[in-house]
């Protein structure tokens, strides 16, 4: 079975702080990985995903991560956040049959302006 | 906007009663998700249609009952729920089990209050 652990599980910044946000997984087979957004009263989004190839990967609103296989980590990161940054952030997994997504138990960021 | 859409926005309902959630995509997709997200907690899955036939169901119990009608509508018809089900129901799709991209559209979300 699939697991996925967020360390951090709120953060506070000011704007222009860098963000990484800290994502492990495990999971037996090849992994397909994930980071959704909640902004506050808003659908989940996806921000960047990552199924094979160069495994730094970027998403929208400047935000990238990193899959590192050897310490089974897949880190949210942003060179500066915003004041619009403000949400919860969930990593999650998908299995190898492409029909089960494990989220984390989520980052609530809080950035101050 | 998500494309997922799920109604109603709020539903409050006495343990007695009969209700149903209904989720609609237009985007061809053919895998759909229930979930089911309380407070400050992420989102945990409940069932998952693949091409319009229940494929996974994490012991749920029977008080939840999901239907496909057809590739484009999910229900999740509710009945003697209990407080404790009280939650936000999420409804998402993705392309299928063809597919390399996996990802899943959420909808807004159903607001279950059960008194």
């Amino acid at each position: 079975a699939q697991s996925v652990s967020q360390h951090n599980h709120h953060v506070i910044l000011s704007e222009a702080a860098s963000l990484e946000l800290g994502c492990n997984y495990s999971y037996g087979g090849t992994v397909n990985l994930f980071w959704y957004v909640q902004y506050p009263g808003q659908h989940l989004q996806l921000l960047l995903k990552y199924f094979s190839g160069d495994p730094l990967v970027k998403g929208i609103k400047g935000f990238e991560a990193e899959f590192i296989k050897s310490k089974f980590s897949f880190n949210l990161r942003k060179p500066s956040v915003q004041w619009s940054d403000t949400a919860e952030y969930f990593c999650a997994v998908m299995n190898n049959a492409g029909n089960m997504l494990t989220f984390g138990g989520g980052t609530r960021l809080m950035v101050k302006p | 906007d998500t494309e997922v859409t799920q109604t109603p926005k709020h539903l409050v309902m006495g343990m007695t009663n009969k209700k149903s959630l209904k989720c609609e995509q237009h985007m061809g997709h053919r895998a759909m998700y229930w979930y089911k997200q309380k407070a400050k907690k992420p989102p945990e899955l409940m069932f998952v249609y693949s091409y319009e036939k229940l494929s996974i169901n994490e012991s749920v119990p029977s008080r939840f009952s999901p239907e496909c009608p057809n590739s484009s509508l999910l229900n999740l018809h509710l009945h003697a729920l209990q407080p404790e089900d009280s939650a936000l129901y999420l409804c998402a799709s993705s392309q299928g089990k063809q597919s390399n991209t996996g990802e899943l559209f959420f909808g807004e979300g159903s607001r279950l209050t059960v008194l």
